[in-house]
């Protein structure tokens, strides 16, 4: 049972412009929202997280939204930049908040063209 | 200590062999995670510890796969008896409550 599910599984943005990737998730105790970023034969690394009592956390170019009622979160990458070209996966845990276990989504692969 | 440590970073095993895999975690991280990656899809959870205790099992894990963290500190994956569906990225990560998980390198396991 796919309780992430992620989209698109793959996006190619020019240079300078804006990334958008969705998830949606079926288990309304999840309550911590992590997005993370991987490169290849690397592990991933957590970019931004966002708890489902705000609806938009920005942190530089990058920015979550969440909806609670729609059960759906976005990751949005602002002035992409051919360096962000990595795979990109959204995870929620439950109970413990950050140190709990991941549900991860499929991934997704940015390419951005300079 | 900058991070979350995995040794070895590849292991190429025949069929049928044993494989054991190394995490050292971030010293002050009393959790302990495996999660397992094969190409193309995101991690799925394995196990944690936290300290030395096995808190949790996924039904991945089968009889054929055994974690341990000895002293609450370095943990050890083994796998007996491999089969080519276990070629895989395994991997690491440690995390503090209210602190985000730190992922490790991952050793990547090839089966032929």
């Amino acid at each position: 049972q796919q309780q992430v599910k992620q989209s698109p599984q793959s996006l190619i943005v020019q240079k300078g412009g804006i990334s958008i990737i969705n998830c949606a998730y079926e288990n309304t105790a999840f309550d911590y929202f992590p997005w993370y970023q991987q490169f290849p034969g690397k592990g991933p690394a957590l970019l931004i997280a966002i708890r489902p009592d705000v609806s938009e956390k920005k942190e530089g170019r990058f920015t979550i939204s969440f909806n609670k009622s729609a059960k759906q979160f976005s990751l949005h990458i602002m002035d992409s930049q051919p360096g962000d070209s990595a795979t990109y996966f959204c995870a929620a845990s439950k109970g413990e908040t950050s140190g709990s276990r991941l549900t991860f989504g499929e991934g997704t692969q940015l390419t951005v063209n300079p | 200590d900058t991070g979350v440590s995995q040794n070895p970073r590849h292991k190429i095993t025949k069929r049928g062999q044993n494989v054991t895999f190394r995490c050292d975690p971030i010293s002050e991280h009393n959790r302990l995670y495996w999660y397992r990656q094969t190409l193309g899809q995101g991690p799925e959870f394995l196990t944690y510890f936290q300290n030395e205790a096995q808190l949790e099992k996924s039904r991945l894990l089968s009889d054929r796969f055994s974690a341990e963290r000895p002293k609450g500190s370095f943990s050890t994956l083994e796998i007996q008896r491999t089969e080519q569906g276990d070629s895989a990225m395994y991997l690491c990560a440690s995390s503090y409550p209210t602190v985000g998980y730190t992922f490790g390198s991952g050793t990547r396991l090839t089966v032929v």
